[in-house]
């Protein structure tokens, strides 16, 4: 089946840790995109990717770092310098490359706790 | 992007049409009517997109007025299974690779 997968579902970090977020899509899916959404709010966007080896920051990427080594593959991590990185992250992706009206498919999500 | 505002909740009986409305006034002629749903911890799901012309899927219909100030979705039969929180977003094919997701109205299907 095509889709998006993020990997792990639930994720713990202690104080001072890194910690990465798994997003494949076997969609051939051009550009991926990573969300936060907090409770009882709406998606804010971190960074996204139109093509390999290129990503833009969005509106909150402080505290956060992304590679796009592979079409298939957008891993997020979070620094320690992320000081309240308790929240729900939603990778996404879509059919972009010049298309700016594309829809875009979105993963189950990773919560993410800080312990 | 022209921002949008919905209806915090609404309950629709199970079996009944669900009618979930969006105000989109400052709507531009290039920008189009997008719908998301979010099922409790679960990424948004995709449900229907249009610009000025109704539109119907397998999922939903998409209402849109003639002077595309407003939208309205509509479950034609709607199951417990479509509780959720339902996102109008309105995006420009010149605009910015971000969807704008707002607070969306939260619909419950009462058995």
């Amino acid at each position: 089946d095509g889709g998006i997968t993020q990997s792990p579902k639930y994720l713990f970090r202690k104080e001072g840790q890194n910690v990465t977020l798994s997003c494949e899509q076997n969609l051939n899916h051009d550009a991926m995109y990573w969300y936060r959404q907090d409770p009882g709010q709406g998606l804010r966007l971190i960074y996204y990717s139109q093509i390999v080896n290129d990503f833009q920051k969005g509106d909150i990427a402080e505290g956060y770092s992304v590679s796009r080594e592979k079409k298939e593959s957008f891993p997020l991590t979070v620094t320690s310098a992320q000081k309240n990185p308790t929240a729900f992250y939603l990778c996404a992706s879509s059919t972009s490359r010049g298309q700016r009206l594309e829809t875009q498919y979105f993963g189950p999500g990773t919560r993410l706790l800080v312990l | 992007d022209a921002k949008t505002t919905q209806p915090p909740s609404m309950d629709c009986a199970e079996g009944r049409a669900a009618n979930l409305p969006c105000n989109h006034s400052t709507i531009s002629g290039n920008e189009y009517v997008y719908w998301y749903r979010q099922i409790h911890s679960q990424g948004p799901q995709y449900i229907i997109h249009g610009l000025k012309n109704n539109e119907t899927n397998e999922m939903a219909s998409l209402i849109i007025t003639e002077d595309r100030k407003s939208s309205t979705l509509i479950l034609p039969h709607a199951t417990l299974r479509d509780t959720a929180v339902y996102y109008c977003i309105v995006r420009s094919a010149s605009g910015t690779y971000k969807y704008i997701f707002g607070t969306g109205t939260r619909l419950k299907v009462l058995a």
